[in-house]
């Protein structure tokens, strides 16, 4: 299956500051990426699908201005935090479709704690 | 939309025994639900999927049946191990949302030794 990396692993920062997550797919050219939270002991919930060469789409609930998304190439997708606060301490995780499958592959996430 | 409902949200099972969770959908045209294991602080990790034009899939001690009538589908883990204790999630996509996964709400199984 494909291999999607995420980084950093996991990030602590300050209540107001900025945090970016990366996710790259390293073998395969992904025109879509998908971006989840999961807030402890819950379950993953789609924030916004982010698509290569245009704007991302964002669910229901969604600040689009606080959660900046960017799909500038084939192969890495990011996701910035903008004014962090403690309520957005959670594990975020991307993933992208396969070519001609349903299957998803998941990143290894990133623990986000903001103190 | 599409909303996935999910039971048990804790199963505590003697090794050795079977383990089922089951799980609802809303959205008749989805047609594609994988099942997904989590480990804490891990990413979901894919264990078996079924699609809408199958109505029962295995893989070694790991089986999903689907009702599409019902609109449910179920995991089913025969002999189970300690290394089986994990969050389990069911998924749906392929309809209203396209290839958007929405997930239930998970289930802690805890396997006894």
């Amino acid at each position: 299956g494909a291999v999607v990396s995420q980084h950093p692993s996991w990030v602590i920062c300050k209540s107001g500051t900025s945090v970016k997550i990366e996710c790259r797919s390293l073998d395969f050219q992904a025109t879509t990426m998908f971006w989840y939270r999961q807030f402890p002991k819950q379950s993953l919930m789609l924030m916004a699908t982010s698509n290569e060469g245009s704007k991302a789409t964002y669910e229901q609930g969604v600040e689009k201005d606080k959660f900046l998304i960017n799909h500038a190439s084939l192969t890495l997708s990011t996701l910035t935090v903008t004014s962090a606060h403690p309520e957005d301490s959670s594990f975020y995780i991307c993933s992208h479709p396969a070519r001609d499958t349903d299957t998803q592959y998941f990143g290894p996430g990133t623990r986000l704690t903001v103190l | 939309g599409e909303n996935v409902e999910q039971h048990p949200s804790t199963l505590s099972v003697q090794e050795g025994d079977s383990a089922v969770i089951k799980c609802t959908y809303s959205d008749s045209a989805s047609n594609y639900f994988p099942w997904y294991k989590q480990e804490l602080g891990k990413r979901p990790q894919l264990i078996i999927d079924i699609r809408s034009n199958v109505g029962e899939k295995k893989d070694q001690r790991i089986a999903v049946t689907l009702n599409k009538t019902a609109k449910h589908f179920s995991l089913h883990i025969t002999e189970t191990q300690p290394e089986d204790s994990a969050v389990y999630f069911c998924a749906a996509s392929g309809g209203e949302y396209g290839n958007k996964l929405v997930f239930g709400a998970g289930t802690i199984l805890r396997v006894k030794s």
